[in-house]
């Protein structure tokens, strides 16, 4: 199984930050990976697909990097609704499997 | 635009069986592009992914749970069901259901899910 850290776990940040998450599979593939949002009690939103590709209506602060062994997802100025919950995810191999998450709170 | 949308108890007893249905509207399940799946959700943590069904049948398990699941599709409901049994405080949970694109190979992800299904297992 391909198991995917995520860091940070927590992160407290201003409107208008630069926020930068990271994950880190346990094995390095090329791309197949994709990045979520979730907001409290709602189904989670897909963001960002094949590690760089903003999905259709998603807004272009988002941006995602990455292969290998190291994928990463950047706001590039932090907005009130991006206060959130993000997830990784690989589709490199089964089973699929998600990071740990990174819980975004308004410092 | 497609929509999923899950039906089923929201309390099941321990050692029972859970059974969940995600109905999809607005789009065929029997499209050759995508997989349809089930993930969960504990209280509180992360997601975890249970399994994915094509409309043909074939099947990905999860293999932390894969001796208790099994994934069906019906295509003339255009639905996919979920069985998960013997079932235990720990798999109390948020279900969601998703569709899973899988052609072309750049494009996949989980680009619709459904609103998600509070199960609770407790006696």
């Amino acid at each position: 199984d391909i198991q995917l850290t995520q860091s940070p776990s927590f992160l407290s940040a201003s409107v208008g930050d630069r926020v930068t998450i990271t994950c880190r599979p346990s094995q390095g593939f090329s791309s197949s990976f994709a990045w979520y949002q979730q907001k409290p009690g709602k189904a989670p939103k897909l963001l960002i697909y094949d590690a760089s590709t903003l999905q259709s209506g998603v807004p272009s602060r988002f941006s995602g990097s990455g292969s290998g062994t190291e994928f990463t997802l950047t706001i590039s100025s932090l907005q009130p609704e991006d206060f959130a919950t993000y997830y990784c995810q690989q589709f490199n191999s089964y089973p699929l499997t998600f990071g740990g998450g990174t819980k975004v709170e308004i410092k | 635009q497609l929509q999923l949308q899950e039906s089923g108890p929201g309390l099941v007893k321990p050692s029972e069986t859970l059974s969940l249905t995600c109905t999809v509207s607005n789009g065929s399940i029997s499209r050759s592009s995508h997989f349809w799946a089930w993930i969960r959700q504990p209280p509180g943590k992360g997601l975890e992914w249970i399994g994915s069904i094509y409309y043909s049948g074939s099947t990905f398990y999860n293999p932390s749970l894969k001796s208790r699941v099994t994934i069906s599709a019906d295509t003339s409901k255009n639905h996919f069901s979920l069985k998960l049994t013997s079932v235990t405080a720990a798999d109390t949970a948020v279900y969601y259901c998703a569709r899973q694109v899988v052609v072309p190979a750049a494009l996949v992800s989980f680009d619709y899910w459904a609103q998600g299904t509070l199960v609770t297992v407790s006696s």
